[in-house]
């Protein structure tokens, strides 16, 4: 089994709709990161915890909430998308060297 | 300027041939180095950290050059399942809270 999990794999959604996409990981990391990724920029991050309490905004953290349920799980929030959130959305954990991510979420807002 | 640069390539290299990337960062305060790689659609996954003196893992070298800002990737004896985007990535602290990552770097090994 896969250590992180990201739900859905693909998704196709209309402008103005709330889209929660979630991840979880059982590598008992306390760090959990939401990234997107888009042509030409790189991946960008999003929001990161680094404990169930302690959540921070990345650098393009507008339009986007998260939640951090539990250990486990990092969900991320779309409250009324807009297509220019079309874009591949990678979760990812760390321990205190590296960064594992999960299979991506694509997004696509119509 | 970008915090980190990229050549995207791509690089046709012919299997069996060696190929090298260059990155360069833009942050003199960046502590630790990193290259990962990424199929297409795919996550990316890590290859290897860079320290300050080099470091090899069978057929990958990585090399740093913190005077010039720049580290480096090189492919020996390239495989065709070397084909894939490497992305450089780069961390103002010593850990890993908050990566920046480059565009990447596209890289097809042709038979």
């Amino acid at each position: 089994d896969a250590d992180v999990t990201q739900t859905p794999r693909n998704r196709i959604t209309k402008t103005g709709k709330r889209i929660m996409l979630e991840c979880s990981q059982t590598k008992g990391h306390d760090r959990m990161y939401w990234y997107r990724q888009d042509p030409g920029l790189g991946l960008r991050l999003i929001y990161y915890s680094f404990d169930v309490k302690d959540i921070n905004k990345g650098e393009i953290s507008d339009g986007y909430s998260v939640s951090r349920q539990a250990q486990a799980k990092f969900s991320l929030s779309l409250e009324s998308a807009i297509p220019n959130q079309t874009a591949l959305y990678f979760c990812a954990t760390s321990d205190s060297h590296w960064q594992y991510f999960g299979p991506g979420t694509r997004l696509t807002v119509t | 300027r970008k915090e980190v640069e990229q050549d995207p390539g791509p690089f046709n290299v012919p299997e069996g041939a060696t190929v090298a990337f260059n990155c360069t960062y833009s942050n003199s305060a960046s502590q630790s180095f990193f290259w990962y790689r990424q199929d297409c659609r795919k996550e990316p996954k890590l290859l290897m950290s860079v320290y300050s003196s080099g470091n090899e893992d069978g057929r990958f070298t990585a090399q740093l050059n913190r005077a010039s800002q720049y580290i480096s990737l090189l492919i020996r004896d390239s495989k065709l399942s070397d084909s894939a985007t490497y992305l450089c990535v780069v961390n103002k602290r010593s850990g890993n809270e908050k990566l920046t990552f480059g565009t990447g770097t596209r890289l097809t090994i042709i038979p």
